[in-house]
C-alpha cells in the first residue's frame, strides 16, 4: 500500500527566514510520481510541482526549491525568504505509474508572520 | 488559463436529502476525480473516471455515491442519501495524458458541502 507521511503538522516562521517541509513517502513500486499542491486560506488547491520517480534531478522555481532523494524516500520542499503570502497548508502527493489515485499526507500548516 | 470550475461553492442540505455537485473540468483533459477533505483533515480520494466510466473507487464511494458525464463538459458527483457525516469540501479535479501517461491533477475551487 502507499503512503505519505508529513511529520510537521503546523510550522511557523517570521518573514524572511527559509522553511522546509518534510515528505516522506512508502511505496513498492518503481515508478511513481510525487506532487506538492498548496492550500491556501481560501481553500483551492494549487499544484506546485510535479517529479518522476526516475528523475532525482532537484528543482528551483524562485523561491521554491525541491530535494527529491529516493535511498530515503524523502521529497522535501524548502520556501526561501518566506512571506506571508506563502501561508498556507502544504499537501505531499504520491501517484502510481498505473494508477489514477493521488495519495495525499496529512498536509502541513505553515504561518508566516510579518 | 484553462481551471476546473465547480458549482456551487457552498450547498446546505437536510439529511436524507439528495445533492449533486458539478463540475466543469479543463476541456482537453480525459481523466477525471472527486475528493473530499472533512474540516481539518487529509485530502481523500473518491473516484476516478476515465473513457466514460469508472476506473478507480474508494471504500468511501459506497452505492450512496454515483458519478455521471451527462455531456461534453460536465462531471457530476450525485449523493442519493446525504448524511451528517458526508459534511466535507468535495474537489474536482482533472488531469490530461501525455506520452500515454496520465499527469498531474487540477483542482477546482472546491465545494463545501454542509449536511444538517
Amino acid at each position: 500500500a502507499q503512503k505519505v507521511t508529513q511529520a510537521q503538522t503546523e510550522i511557523s516562521v517570521v518573514e524572511k527566514e527559509d522553511v522546509t517541509l518534510d515528505c516522506v513517502y512508502e511505496t513498492r513500486d518503481t515508478t511513481y510520481y510525487l506532487f506538492w499542491y498548496k492550500q491556501p486560506p481560501s481553500g483551492e488547491l494549487v499544484f506546485l510541482i510535479r517529479r518522476n520517480s526516475f528523475d532525482e534531478q532537484n528543482e528551483i522555481s524562485g523561491r521554491y526549491s525541491w530535494n527529491f532523494q529516493k535511498s530515503t524516500s524523502s521529497f522535501n520542499f524548502t520556501i526561501t525568504a518566506s512571506q506571508v503570502v506563502d501561508s498556507a497548508v502544504y499537501f505531499c502527493a504520491l501517484r502510481l505509474n498505473y494508477g489514477q489515485n493521488f495519495v495525499f499526507g496529512p498536509g502541513t500548516r505553515l504561518s508566516v508572520l510579518p | 488559463e484553462p481551471e476546473v470550475t465547480q458549482t456551487p461553492s457552498h450547498q446546505v442540505t437536510q439529511m436524507g436529502q439528495e445533492v449533486i455537485l458539478r463540475c466543469v473540468p479543463i476541456s482537453n483533459h480525459l481523466y477525471f476525480y472527486w475528493y473530499r477533505q472533512i474540516l481539518g483533515q487529509k485530502v481523500e480520494f473518491l473516484v476516478s473516471f476515465y473513457n466514460n466510466e469508472i476506473s478507480e473507487k474508494s471504500e468511501i464511494f459506497d452505492d450512496q455515491f454515483s458519478v455521471e458525464r451527462p455531456d461534453g463538459s460536465n462531471f457530476t458527483l450525485k449523493i442519493r442519501s446525504t448524511k451528517l457525516e458526508d459534511s466535507a469540501m468535495y474537489f474536482c479535479a482533472s488531469s490530461e495524458e501525455r506520452d500515454g501517461m496520465n499527469t498531474e491533477a487540477f483542482f477546482g475551487q472546491g465545494t463545501r458541502l454542509t449536511v444538517v
